[in-house]
């Protein structure tokens, strides 16, 4: 079955502090890897994405992701967080050969930066 | 330029009514997808229309659930004999015709009581 798993459904950090959100996958078929973030009160946007290529993949606000096909991960780090990402992080994943079409969420990850 | 926008952002109905929500995607978008988000889950895919026509369907949950998008821009969302279990909100994406980025409107909160 394809499904995508999110292992942590809250992490609290300290500003300027290091941050990982873990997101796993499982597919017997090709895939293509997603994190979107969103702010309180405000739509889902669209942080960074791995189609092909280099598996470190770098996206807005100083977050990076690496593709690990080996141990099927997509996991987001941030060296130094702000108070400012303070959000609900979903990692999403397209199955099955298109990098468009319906996207399978996570469950989401609730980062609170604390001063 | 102007995101998705979905109207109404809140609605209240009851149990039993049949309820029409409504999204209007970026313009010259051709791909348009609706998600479902429960509390504390992960947006969960309804289906996906590539101009007028239902690409993939296949996340509709019943035969309650009904979608259509006519001219190829905006979408009704419509759900008949509306329950309890049928409160979430209710998200609308769209993206250029092959796009890998979908552009997610802020929702619609729909509370069956």
């Amino acid at each position: 079955a394809q499904s995508v798993t999110q292992l942590d459904s809250q992490v609290p950090v300290f500003e300027e502090a290091p941050v990982e959100l873990r997101c796993n996958y499982s597919s017997s078929v090709s895939v293509y890897l997603f994190w979107y973030v969103q702010y309180p009160n405000q739509g889902l946007q669209l942080l960074l994405k791995y189609l092909s290529g280099s598996t470190l993949v770098k996206g807005i606000n100083g977050f990076e992701a690496e593709f690990n096909k080996s141990q099927t991960s997509f996991h987001l780090r941030k060296p130094s967080v702000h108070i400012s990402d303070t959000a609900e992080y979903f990692c999403a994943v397209t199955f099955g050969g298109t990098s468009y079409g319906k996207l399978t969420f996570g469950q989401g990850t609730i980062l609170t930066v604390h001063p | 330029g102007a995101g998705v926008s979905q109207t109404p952002s809140n609605k209240v109905t009851e149990k039993g009514k049949y309820v029409e929500l409504r999204c209007d995607p970026i313009s010259g978008h051709t791909a348009l997808y609706w998600y479902r988000q429960s509390l504390g889950q992960g947006p969960e895919f309804l289906i996906y229309f590539q101009g007028t026509g239902a690409a993939d369907d296949s996340g509709l949950p019943n035969d309650r659930f009904f979608a259509v998008r006519p001219e190829g821009s905006v979408s009704t969302l419509k759900i008949q004999r509306t329950e309890r279990g049928d409160s979430a909100v209710y998200l609308c994406a769209s993206s250029s015709r092959g796009g890998d980025e979908q552009f997610f409107g802020p929702g619609t909160r729909l509370t069956v009581l």
